[in-house]
């Protein structure tokens, strides 16, 4: 299928590193934060989610990073794999828009054996 | 579990036509939005329903309509298709607003 990843920011890492994706998000009003995974073909798959009371939240093999003070996310990844290899958004959720999710540039992330 | 399911997974449509897109949400989840993605761009915001109302619009013109069922599935409508209506067309669906949106895979339209 086609990529999503055209002329989107590419980080390239070794199978086993760590990986880590920064996100800029955009209203200081957000409240709620979402990363999403998407590989080709297929639509967005939740991965983690922080809301704006937490600056950390872990998961299985991720970590995601609130800094509200300079409106930065970041998606840590351990031992990254080879079926980590998609492009990756971030989310925001602004209070009073419903469900209304803004998303960032997406970052495609390959995965070298 | 069935996740959010989109139908047709493909369509090709000519300019002037018009596209009715059909979702099912996850079972239990009351709120369904809908999203543009346009290739190497994120997902833009469209519409969101909650119990059947609209519950917000994002920046589209009033070609694009929706609407929701009692069942909770939706229907997203284009009339007048434009050759910059071709994307990736994406259902979420969440539980309640400010709760994780699941995503289908989404309906390609091609506009000829």
């Amino acid at each position: 299928g086609e990529s999503v990843g055209l002329h989107l920011p590419t980080l390239s890492v070794q199978e086993g590193d760590n990986s880590i994706i920064n996100c800029a998000y955009s209203n200081s009003a957000s409240d709620y934060f979402i990363w999403y995974k998407q590989e080709s073909g297929k639509g967005p798959q939740f991965i983690i989610d922080i809301r704006s009371n937490m600056d950390k939240r872990q998961g299985q093999r991720v970590t995601v990073l609130l800094n509200k003070t300079v409106k930065h996310l970041s998606l840590q990844i351990a031992a990254t794999q080879p079926g980590d290899s998609a492009v990756y958004f971030c989310a925001e959720n602004t209070p009073g828009g419903g469900n209304k999710l803004t998303f960032g540039t997406g970052t495609q992330l390959k995965v070298e054996l | 579990d069935a996740g959010v399911t989109q139908s047709p997974t493909h369509l090709i449509k000519t300019r002037g036509q018009h596209v009715t897109l059909r979702c099912s949400p996850i079972s239990g989840h009351k709120s369904v939005s809908w999203y543009q993605q346009v290739l190497g761009q994120g997902p833009q915001f469209i519409f969101q329903y909650y119990e059947k109302e609209e519950r917000g619009r994002g920046n589209f013109p009033d070609r694009f309509s929706a609407r929701q069922f009692p069942n909770y599935s939706s229907e997203l409508n284009v009339n007048a298709l434009l050759l910059g209506d071709s994307a990736l067309y994406l259902c979420a669906s969440s539980l309640v607003d400010n709760q994780p949106q699941h995503f289908g895979d989404g309906t390609r339209l091609s506009i000829l």
